[in-house]
């Protein structure tokens, strides 16, 4: 069974530049995560999604980042324009119902 | 607010050598604690899940237990393989929360 997959890998931008990321669940996980990941530390959850639904964006800072799931499968985290502090890890997860979080490689960012 | 915090933050064990990792924790209606490895490079992989005090799971040289407060994952006789970064995490009502992380290194 093929695992979460997220592209791109790796990304470095200058800032101020927009950038996206794309995720695609384990097939048949309705719930799907974005976290961000800071060096030598735990992943920080940004927002949950059910099927289309973004049940928790608390900690998703709306004024530069944005996310979508059409049609409750695939989905896409936007940063417009990325700032110095957004390097990271930015990681997808999926899960069928609330536990048991499966995650993908995810796509280390630089900020240059 | 849940919170989890993983001690030690590092740890280097030699080959064979048996040792404990924490995780303590402060949660509203603990629906699950979670332990997961990291490789660096990669995302977390899932090991294993408890949900109440005095349930414990094992795999391979791997056993999580679970009291009220705290979690251990006991690692007996590790090889150099075992080395990765172990977390922890706790599903609350909201969310679920990460510690920062164990980095577990064994030297050959």
């Amino acid at each position: 069974e093929a695992g979460v997959v997220q592209s791109p890998r790796y990304k470095i931008i200058e800032k101020k530049q927009p950038v996206a990321f794309w995720c695609n669940p384990i097939s048949g996980h309705n719930t799907l995560y974005w976290y961000r990941q800071n060096l030598g530390q735990g992943p920080e959850l940004l927002i949950r999604y059910e099927n289309e639904e973004a049940v928790d964006d608390s900690q998703l800072p709306k004024d530069r980042f944005s996310a979508e799931r059409l049609k409750g499968v695939d989905s896409t985290l936007k940063i417009q324009p990325a700032e110095l502090g957004d390097s990271a890890v930015y990681l997808c997860a999926s899960s069928e119902g609330a536990v048991s979080q499966y995650f993908g490689p995810g796509t280390r960012l630089t900020v240059l | 607010e849940d919170q989890v915090t993983q001690s030690p933050e590092a740890l280097r064990l030699q080959e064979g050598e048996s040792s404990s990792l924490n995780c303590s924790y402060t949660v509203s209606g603990l629906r699950g604690l979670f332990w997961y490895r990291q490789d660096p490079g990669k995302g977390p992989e899932f090991l294993f899940t408890l949900y109440s005090a005095g349930e414990e799971k094992e795999k391979e040289r791997l056993k999580a237990t679970l009291t009220k407060k705290e979690s251990f994952l006991h690692i007996t006789a590790p090889k150099p393989e075992d080395s990765a970064t172990y977390l922890c995490a706790v599903q609350g009502a909201q969310k679920l929360v990460f510690g920062q992380g164990t980095r577990l290194t064994i030297n050959p």
